[in-house]
């Protein structure tokens, strides 16, 4: 069956480390993979969006690599801060209709 | 742009009642999907539309939801009668082009149906 997991528990870290969330998947054959944010209360929010031809993308703090072979993505956010503090998901396009299907998402907390 | 507009924001409602959901667009999208949001289920994808037209309903739970879009603009999502399960957040999110562009999503609406 096609899945998109990503780790339920909450990720809790102390700020200035680099949190990596971990994004996989099974039974899809994306073109490419997006990472949102989403704040309590809130919609999703867009961060960035990963090529199965690009490796690793950068933006900001923000980097994102997508390994077509593993058929997993890694999110990381360096020098986090306390407002770093949300939960992110992974989407992906599930066919050529391009659906955006999304994982359940990871919460991350980042301690002062 | 106001960005994607959702209406409205909180709804509770008795079993068996209609309730419609809205949906305005960023102007010049023309992707717009529905989805509904649990702790349990996480964000799920119901229903999403290209050019107006549904391209894949496979996500509706059953024949209570139907959705619509009249026009380019605007979208609406409709369960009747409901029952407490569909208790949940809906988000609409609209995109520019189906394909590798990013969702914009609206705040959502937060049902309760008692």
């Amino acid at each position: 069956s096609q899945k998109i997991e990503q780790n339920s528990e909450a990720l809790n870290i102390q700020e200035g480390k680099t949190a990596t969330l971990t994004c996989n998947y099974t039974n899809y054959s994306p073109a490419y993979l997006q990472w949102y944010r989403q704040d309590p209360g809130r919609g999703p929010v867009f961060l960035l969006l990963i090529r199965e031809n690009e490796k690793e993308k950068r933006k900001e703090r923000l980097k994102v690599t997508f390994d077509t072979t593993l058929k997993q993505s890694l999110f990381h956010i360096t020098a986090s801060q306390p407002a770093d503090s949300a939960t992110y998901l992974c989407a992906l396009a599930a066919d050529s209709s391009y659906k955006l299907i999304f994982g359940s998402g990871t919460r991350l907390l980042v301690r002062p | 742009d106001a960005g994607v507009i959702q209406s409205p924001r909180h709804e509770v409602t008795e079993m068996g009642q209609e309730v419609t959901l809205r949906c305005k667009l960023i102007s010049g999208h023309n992707s717009l999907f529905w989805y509904r949001q649990t702790m349990m289920r996480g964000l799920e994808l119901l229903i999403y539309f290209n050019n107006n037209v549904p391209i894949d309903d496979s996500g509706m739970p059953e024949d209570r939801f139907s959705a619509k879009m009249p026009n380019a603009s605007f979208s609406t999502l409709k369960i009747q009668p409901s029952e407490p399960r569909d208790s949940a957040v809906y988000f609409c999110a609209s995109s520019e082009q189906t394909g590798n562009t990013e969702a914009f999503f609206g705040q959502g609406t937060r049902l309760t149906v008692v």
